[in-house]
């Protein structure tokens, strides 16, 4: 069972909703990252933390796509409004530092109706 | 730039070797590997600095070649549950970039 906890496991709303997920890194990793999967690619990187800092966002769609990491310990992002497109896994990592072993909670399966 | 990844799919009898193979077009600090089972969470296999090194562990081993910009896994006498995708990453600074994966797949 993965160590990095996530939730929801699984959601399913309409286009136009809001959608919300939870992250809670490794206790003690400072960088933490979000990203999305679409079947068949690779995790693809849309937001990484050094503590509650943003370091990198440079692929995060910010017109509906919004994360924090407030004292540098669990996250959330949020989708508001989402799209049909978004429609992907959501994973969650941490690492002790950046450019160290990641490892990954079980992600959040995001179906847009 | 995302890395290259070759092949994009294998499949081996249980006992037979494999190499992955994976490249970028920019000069990289190092390489991560990961493997990833069907619906289920990637898991870091192992890093490679810049230097050329070449790590291992049991039956699965990669090399990191800085001047080329490449580095392969090696998975020796293959095991069923060596099945599954494997991702590399690339970091030119502190973020990794991941490869679009190669399927491998071991067979009885």
């Amino acid at each position: 069972e993965a160590e990095v906890a996530q939730s929801p496991r699984y959601k399913i709303t309409e286009k136009s909703q809001a959608v919300a997920f939870w992250c809670d890194p490794i206790s003690g990793h400072a960088t933490l990252y979000w990203y999305r999967q679409i079947l068949g690619q690779g995790p693809e990187l849309l937001v990484q933390f050094q503590d509650e800092s943003v370091v990198d966002d440079s692929q995060l769609p910010k017109d509906r796509f919004s994360a924090e990491r407030l004292k540098g310990v669990d996250s959330t992002l949020k989708i508001q409004p989402a799209e049909l497109g978004d429609s992907a896994m959501y994973l969650c990592a941490s690492s002790l530092t950046a450019n160290q072993p990641q490892h990954f909670g079980d992600g959040t399966r995001l179906s847009i109706l | 730039q995302q890395p290259v990844q070759s092949p994009q799919a294998v499949i081996l009898r249980e006992g037979e070797d494999a190499v992955i193979n994976c490249s970028s077009s920019k000069a990289l600090y190092s390489v991560h590997w990961y493997r990833q089972k069907h619906g289920e969470a990637p898991v870091f296999l192992m890093i490679l600095l810049k230097g050329g090194e070449q790590k291992g562990h049991e039956k699965i081993s990669a090399s990191f070649n800085e001047k080329k910009q490449q580095s392969s896994l090696y998975l020796t006498a293959s095991q069923l549950s060596y099945s599954g995708t494997y991702f590399c990453g690339t970091t030119s600074y502190d973020k990794v970039i991941f490869g679009p994966g190669t399927s491998l797949s071991v067979i009885p």
